[in-house]
């Protein structure tokens, strides 16, 4: 069955620093994977997604991840954290069926950003 | 343009009392789907609909939950003689037909707490 594992219930990280937020993925195919942010009382924004291709895709807010399919992983990387980007972050992958995406959702990092 | 909407943004109800929750997705996205995000948890997927057609309903967790779209835009989450493990945010979700990697844009979410 797919699923998607988050290791990391919470991360904190102080400002500026390099940010990681691993995610490991069981899916039988290819898989389609995506990074989405949800900020308190706001929907899910996508990150970043992965169909094919370059394994190391950017994003929005100057996150990027990488796919490594020899660990079912797609980690989250952003070089330098801002306040700003305190948030819950998950990681989901697409179970494609007739055409659609299911999406299957971890269950997420909470950041926290220390001044 | 504006962005998916849902209504209400939040939800009391006593146990056993219906209710029905409200998502009004992208002007032209074909596609829409529920999920439900219990507190600490990432969502999980309810149901989907291409247009008026409910093509997926695997997600929802009992015959209390039903769902409907009837003229293909609007579309309504009801829960019949709702119980205290029903408590969770619900994720509207809609996306522009075609190829299945096409993003997912989320609306804010219903906050739903039973009593």
């Amino acid at each position: 069955a797919q699923s998607v594992t988050q290791p990391d219930i919470h991360i904190t990280v102080s400002e500026g620093a390099s940010l990681e937020l691993r995610c490991n993925y069981s899916y039988g195919a290819t898989p389609y994977l995506f990074w989405y942010v949800q900020s308190p009382g706001q929907g899910l924004q996508l990150l970043l997604k992965y169909f094919s291709g370059d394994t190391l895709v950017q994003g929005i807010k100057g996150f990027e991840a990488e796919f490594k399919r020899s660990q079912s992983s797609f980690n989250l990387r952003k070089p330098s954290v801002h306040w700003s980007d305190a948030a819950e972050y998950f990681c989901a992958v697409g179970a494609r069926s007739g055409g659609y995406n299911k999406l299957i959702f971890g269950a997420g990092t909470r950041l926290a950003v220390h001044p | 343009g504006a962005g998916v909407s849902q209504s209400p943004r939040y939800k009391v109800a006593k146990r056993g009392q219906d209710v029905a929750l409200r998502c009004d997705p992208i002007s032209g996205h074909v596609s829409l789907f529920w999920y439900q995000q219990a507190l600490g948890q990432g969502p999980e997927f309810l149901t989907y609909f291409q247009n008026e057609a409910q093509l997926d309903k695997s997600g929802l967790p009992s015959d209390r939950f039903f769902a409907e779209r009837p003229e293909g835009s609007v579309s309504t989450l009801k829960i019949q003689r709702t119980q205290q493990e029903d408590s969770a945010v619900y994720l509207c979700a809609s996306s522009f037909s075609g190829p299945a990697h096409n993003e997912q844009f989320f609306g804010p979410g219903t906050r739903l707490t039973v009593l």
